[in-house]
């Protein structure tokens, strides 16, 4: 089956600028999840999508980062303007839709290549 | 909150012998899931290894095992007769219900010839 598409790979901008990074996820996959990773350290949660609706955004600096998940499918992260701290690789990640009972949660979440973003 | 917490930034090991890596994590939860992620330079995260909470037994996967000590919320990897290709970044991750999913902030892992 094909995985997790992100594009572009690569991005360099200036800051105060815009941009945005696209992810499809696998094909069923109810759960869309969007992490920073800053270089060194590990995956930070940003928003986690499951269908169209938002499970989880605590960690979205709002008034800057945007996410959508139009028809429960597709994904769009904006970050306007951008900041020289978030120069970082952006990954999209899914995973299939959990059961009822908490021991039915779908059990591995699989990940694209991710964009490398840099703000100059 | 959950929090998951790798203490080792860095290791090394000789080709072919034995490493462990460390990972502990803090939660109220009773059911969840723990994993192991490696991310070499292309950073593509790949599943290692998986465990549910549910389960005394250690998971395994050929040379890759974990020791899961849920009463002391810890959950080691280890990795046996280590290959240049194991050189990466490992990430230990806790998932929830809801498929909820928090990283540590990973070891990265020099396999030496």
């Amino acid at each position: 089956e094909a995985g997790v598409a992100q594009s572009p790979r690569y991005k360099i901008i200036e800051k105060r600028q815009s941009v945005a990074f696209w992810c499809n996820p696998i094909s069923g996959h109810a759960t869309l999840y969007w992490y920073q990773q800053i270089l060194g350290q590990g995956p930070k949660l940003l928003i986690q999508f499951q269908n169209n609706g938002v499970v989880d955004d605590s960690q979205l600096p709002k008034d800057r980062f945007s996410a959508e998940r139009l028809k429960g499918v597709d994904s769009t992260l904006k970050i306007q303007p951008a900041k020289l701290e978030d120069s970082a690789v952006y990954l999209c990640a899914s995973s299939s839709t959990p059961g009822q009972a908490a021991r039915m949660m779908n059990t591995e979440a699989f990940f694209g290549q991710g964009t490398r973003l840099t703000v100059v | 909150a959950q929090t998951v917490t790798q203490s080792q930034p860095e290791m090394s090991v000789q080709e072919a012998e034995t490493v462990t890596l460390s990972c502990t994590y803090d939660t109220s939860e009773n059911n969840y899931y723990l994993f192991w992620y490696k991310q070499p330079p292309s950073r593509q995260m790949i599943l290692v290894i998986r465990q549910e909470a549910y389960k005394q037994q250690n998971a395994t996967e050929n040379r890759f095992s974990v020791n899961f000590q849920k009463a002391a919320k810890s959950f080691s990897l280890k990795i046996s007769d280590s290959q240049l290709g194991d050189t990466a970044m490992y990430f230990c991750a806790f998932m929830k219900t809801r498929n909820m999913l928090t990283f540590g902030g990973g070891t990265r892992l020099m396999v030496k010839p």
